[in-house]
């Protein structure tokens, strides 16, 4: 079983820092997801990446799809308040398989 | 349009009991895919459903199964309860399209809480 890892597990910064959580894996991603969950909810999909050494911007949001296809970040510029959520990546190996989730960097934003 | 709806939202059973939850999709979304997540193990797949067939399936016990209906709701039951089913089950549903298309996107609701005493 593959296994994704992500790091750091919490994060706690004030409002207008700079943040990155990073995805990880062994193996070859098919592709690849970000999630945001709040409490009391489902994850909410932030954005998908496909191709290697992709990079995709979200208003203050970055993602970076690794070269390799293996890793995986998310980087937050200014972070505010109604950044705080459970940040989860997702892989899957193939084409039809199932989507894989990491554990979820925890991160709150204080004003 | 409508969510994905999930019910009940909250139950609490009993060690040895069993539980039926319900999914009910987005409209036109054929697969619906079931979720278990704790604070310590994080998001752990259980099934996936499409067009009533159970397309992949995580490593659950047998006591974890589920099914999909012709208009693509889905249920999934576990029965012998344990104390440590206790979790938030999670059901999301897409078109079920190949991941890397990157067009397939899961939709998750908002979660049946599932407390095991």
């Amino acid at each position: 079983t593959q296994l994704l890892e992500q790091s750091p597990q919490f994060l706690s910064i004030q409002e207008g820092e700079n943040l990155t959580v990073y995805c990880n894996s062994s193996s070859v991603f098919s592709s690849l997801q970000w999630y945001r969950q709040e409490p009391g909810e489902g994850p909410v999909l932030l954005v998908t990446v496909v191709t290697g050494g992709e990079v995709k911007k979200l208003k203050r949001l970055t993602f970076q799809f690794g070269d390799a296809r293996k890793d995986s970040s998310l980087h937050i510029t200014a972070a505010q308040p109604g950044d705080t959520g459970l940040y989860l990546c997702a892989g899957v190996y193939d084409s039809w398989g199932k989507l894989q989730f990491g554990a979820g960097t925890q991160v709150v934003v204080t004003p | 349009k409508a969510g994905v709806t999930q019910t009940p939202r909250y139950l609490i059973k009993t060690r040895g009991q069993q539980v039926t939850l319900s999914c009910s999709p987005i409209s036109g979304h054929r697969s619906v895919s079931w979720y278990q997540q704790t604070p310590g193990q994080g998001l752990q797949f259980l099934f996936e459903y499409f067009s009533e067939t159970q397309r992949n399936k995580g490593n659950f016990p047998g006591r974890f199964s589920g099914r999909q209906f012709s208009n693509s709701r889905s249920e999934m039951n576990v029965s012998t309860l344990e104390l440590g089913d206790s979790a938030l089950y999670l059901c999301a549903s897409s078109s079920g399209q190949t991941w890397g298309s990157g067009a397939n996107v899961l939709t998750f609701g908002a979660g049946s809480r599932l407390t095991v005493l």
